[in-house]
């Protein structure tokens, strides 16, 4: 068990750009998670997966924002046309069913 | 989802006990109570979880009350390194779906 792994642990970039996060989950973790948090707050739901299939997309995540999961592995968010708003630290996690979240160490996206 | 409250921080010092509050009045009777850690720069990190009662493990203690309104984990002889943020969360069993967490418990440790 490696653990959740977060790829790259810091981004940044200038406003207007586009950036991509990826997440590799525990292996055989079916549920994969994306949060969002900004300093001095908990994390906010964004998405989930379960295997491949984008089950639930919060409403923060705006247009601009998109999440896939090719073969149920690994996951990648891709954020276009950044603004100053989308600075925050980006967490992944994953799960088995019945068993308890587990996070990787965040992205943290900076933009200029 | 229930809505959690909690206090904002808390102080201590190595060896003792630290027990922090949360409430949640409107906890739904399929949900499950649950508490994570998280350190600067990192992710959060599971506790534990009760649905009732008294529920122990090697890291901490959870206390729930018979009308389930408010919980109380328990650290026992904290340390500097339990210096971090506290959540409490409440939902489905180990909340399959989507987490809740507010904004948590900043607990200071000094020696």
């Amino acid at each position: 068990d490696t653990g959740v792994s977060q790829d790259p642990r810091h981004k940044i970039t200038k406003r207007g750009q586009n950036v991509t996060f990826r997440c590799d989950p525990i292996s055989e973790h079916n549920r994969l998670y994306w949060y969002r948090q900004t300093l001095g707050q908990g994390p906010e739901f964004l998405t989930y997966f379960q295997n491949e299939a984008q089950l639930e997309k919060s409403r923060l995540l705006s247009d601009r924002f998109s999440a896939e999961r090719p073969k149920g592995s690994f996951s990648t968010l891709e954020i276009q046309r950044t603004e100053q708003g989308d600075s925050a630290m980006y967490l992944c996690a994953s799960s088995l069913a019945l068993e308890p979240q587990h996070f990787g160490d965040g992205t943290r996206l900076s933009i200029l | 989802l229930a809505k959690t409250t909690q206090p904002i921080s808390m102080d201590s010092y190595e060896g003792q006990e630290v027990n922090i509050t949360c409430s949640h009045n409107n906890i739904a009777t399929n949900d499950y109570i649950t508490w994570y850690q998280q350190f600067p720069s990192q992710g959060p990190r599971f506790i534990i979880q009760g649905y009732k009662t008294k529920v122990t493990n090697e890291v901490a203690s959870l206390f729930i009350p018979a009308d389930r309104k408010s919980s109380t984990l328990s650290l026992p002889r904290v340390s500097l390194s339990d210096t971090a943020v506290y959540y409490c969360l409440v939902g489905g069993s180990y909340n399959t779906d989507k987490l809740i967490f507010g904004t948590g418990t900043r607990l200071q440790v000094f020696p």
